[in-house]
């Protein structure tokens, strides 16, 4: 069973079209939920920790927040440069930590 | 600033062939961890050492092999490449067992021929 589903997979934007990014989760007693951005041929780079339901975070467009079941990426009036794919993870078992299949996004000039 | 490094970063192997893809980081980190990510199957764990001494499995194991050489080295050997695991290999790292993100490295982009 997957503990880590995102969607959608794949998103196309227009730049300045704002939209949300979904992630939820099935572990139990959660942990901190984390999201990162990957682009092509390199690795995930950290983005934000999110530890209780109701907490945001915010990095210039991006803005991510927590549910008791899913997180949120809010990406508002998104450029070009935003283009990526994000990837969301949790820990759970023993110092395990477990990601989603991630959502690749493009934004169109 | 470091952080994690991975070698090599590309590598053509042919079936049979042995090798070690080598991880270190110098943030003091406890805790380190083998991924494979391939298309549509997100980064799947491989191994991974809660701290310097011990090793567990993760979701796939079969085909590999780790030592946790000590606190700062964590390194993936295939000891006989399948094409089945060909795909790009990420070493990450995080503080310690408690809610702490991890930090990843660069990638090996690995072709098994």
């Amino acid at each position: 069973e997957d503990q880590v589903t995102q969607s959608p997979e794949a998103l196309r934007l227009q730049e300045g079209e704002s939209s949300s990014l979904n992630c939820s989760y099935t572990v139990s007693g959660l942990r901190g939920l984390f999201w990162y951005r990957q682009d092509p041929g390199k690795g995930p780079e950290f983005l934000f920790t999110l530890y209780s339901a109701g907490e945001e975070k915010e990095k210039e467009r991006l803005k991510a927040t927590l549910t008791k079941k899913e997180s949120f990426l809010h990406i508002t009036a998104p450029k070009p440069e935003d283009s990526a794919t994000y990837l969301c993870a949790v820990p759970y078992g023993n110092n395990r930590l477990a990601f989603g299949k991630g959502n690749q996004v493009v934004v169109i000039p | 600033n470091a952080g994690v490094t991975q070698t090599p970063k590309f590598q053509v192997l042919k079936t049979g062939q042995s090798m070690t893809l080598q991880c270190a980081q110098d943030m003091n980190h406890n805790s380190m961890y083998w991924y494979r990510q391939d298309p549509g199957m997100g980064l799947r764990l491989i191994y991974y050492s809660a701290s310097e001494g011990t090793t567990d499995k993760g979701e796939v194991p079969n085909g590999y092999n780790v030592s946790r050489l000590n606190k700062r080295e964590f390194s993936l050997r295939l000891e006989s490449a399948a094409p089945s695991q060909t795909s790009v290999y990420f070493c990450a790292s995080r503080r310690d067992r408690t809610n702490t993100e991890a930090f990843f490295g660069q990638g090996t982009r690995l072709t098994v021929v």
